[in-house]
């Protein structure tokens, strides 16, 4: 699986919206871009995932340059519930092969 | 819907004691996952199972085993622990080839100390 390189960390103002960059510049044609978040010590909670358009779902916006050489996750109105870890992650979907997790961007939301 | 269950959510263990974790899942996921957390790093694969009756090596397998004995269990058990093995484990799993987003469904964690 590709690596991947995100920020350690990043604010938001609650209320705007939150960009997370993650660059994956090994991508191969078949890997898929997933991200991920945990918040405090629970279990990670999967966010949205796409291969090469950009994907929306009611928790936020992936957005995947043309080259496929970087991705960034939007969080379009951030609340401090968004305050957690941020998991970049790509990966060939089979369906049955664990995620590799890196160490991802704490991402914390300021009132 | 219950998901993924862990037990126990807690447990301080005396080093060189066994400890069998527990992970039940209800959404009949054949793949099932353990990973370890330790504070300041990301998850690590302990080891998978691709469906009931085989298991595979993760990243970091050493002194930990497990068993697949049906679809919806997947325990953990460390032998004889010690302090190295002080972590939180989180269970996971996911859903089959051709059923799959790659979405991988958590627990909500136990964490051991080993004293």
């Amino acid at each position: 699986d590709a690596k991947t390189t995100q920020p350690p960390s990043m604010d938001c103002a609650e209320g705007r919206a939150a960009n997370l960059p993650c660059n994956h510049s090994t991508i191969s044609g078949n890997e898929y871009v997933y991200w991920y978040r945990q918040i405090h010590s629970q279990g990670p909670q999967y966010i949205i995932h796409g291969l090469k358009n950009n994907e929306t779902n009611e928790m936020a916006s992936l957005i995947i340059t043309e080259d496929r050489k970087s991705s960034t996750l939007i969080l379009p109105h951030a609340t401090l519930r968004d305050t957690a870890v941020y998991y970049c992650i790509v990966r060939v979907d089979t369906g049955r092969r664990a995620l590799t997790f890196g160490s991802g961007t704490r991402l914390q939301v300021q009132p | 819907t219950a998901g993924i269950t862990q037990a126990p959510t807690s447990q301080i263990l005396a080093a060189g004691r066994s400890m069998t974790l527990r992970c039940t899942q209800d959404m009949r996921h054949n793949a099932m996952y353990w990973y370890r957390q330790d504070l300041g790093l990301g998850l690590r694969l302990i080891h998978y199972s691709n469906t009931a009756g085989t298991t595979g090596k993760g990243e970091v397998p050493d002194g930990y085993s497990v068993s697949r004995a049906n679809t919806d269990d997947f325990p953990l058990t460390l032998a004889s622990a010690v302090p190295s093995q002080t972590s939180v484990y989180f269970c996971a799993s996911s859903p089959e080839l051709g059923r799959s987003t790659g979405e991988l469904f958590f627990g909500e964690g136990s964490r051991l100390t080993v004293l």
